[in-house]
């Protein structure tokens, strides 16, 4: 079945460092959604990606997506204490979205 | 309503016994999905209600757990004979629909407890 798989799991960066996590499916996407989940707080939206090869920027926050469209890469810049929580990345395909295992961020002060 | 709302935001329930959770998403939001979080993991999928259609209840595991969607709006998602395991933060997602990419928006999500 699908699957879809976040590297790594846990993540602890000193304040500055930059951090990167990787989501990886076992089957094409048609697109690729990134959410992040602050402790005690639900899955916000952050971003999609559609295209082969799409790299898109929020900020500090860099999205890839893929030139398969089967791995997309959500990299930060300069980690900030804000910016700790659990990212998930959610692959679609036909008209779900399968979420990935997620990668716990904690950025040390 | 400005955002998904999920109700109770917490259930403390014995073994055994059932429980009602619901979720009320955004106006207009055709697509609706039910998640199952347990602590630390990630998100399970459980069903998906599309419009009018036949709802996708691929990911429920088990015949204890059922859902419907009333009037193409709020939701229920019923578990009968609660287990431990059923322990987990259940939450629901809308979006504008299922065949355009929009993200999902998540409510704050029901904790229950099964003691």
């Amino acid at each position: 079945g699908q699957q879809v798989m976040q590297i790594p799991q846990y993540q602890h960066v000193q304040e500055g460092e930059d951090f990167t996590t990787y989501c990886n499916s076992s089957t094409t996407l048609s697109n690729i959604q990134w959410y992040k989940q602050r402790p005690g707080g639900h899955p916000v939206f952050l971003i999609q990606l559609v295209k082969s090869g799409e790299v898109k920027k929020q900020k500090r926050l860099t999205f890839q997506f893929g030139e398969a469209k089967k791995n997309s890469s959500l990299h930060i810049t300069a980690t900030q204490t804000t910016d700790v929580g659990t990212y998930f990345c959610a692959g679609r395909t036909g008209n779900q979205f399968y979420f990935g295992t997620g990668t716990s961020l904690t950025v040390i002060p | 309503g400005a955002g998904v709302s999920q109700s109770p935001s917490n259930k403390v329930t014995e073994k055994g016994k059932d429980v009602e959770l619901r979720c009320d998403p955004i106006s207009g939001h055709t697509a609706l999905y039910w998640y199952r979080q347990s602590l630390g993991q990630g998100l399970e999928f459980l069903i998906y209600f599309q419009g009018n259609s036949a709802p996708d209840k691929s990911g429920l595991p088990s015949d204890r757990f059922s859902a419907e969607r009333t009037g193409g709006s709020v939701s229920t998602l019923t578990i009968q004979r609660t287990q431990q395991e059923d322990s987990a933060v259940y939450l629901c997602a809308s979006s504008r629909g299922a065949n355009v990419n929009y993200g999902y928006t998540f409510g704050s999500g029901t904790r229950l407890t099964v003691v």
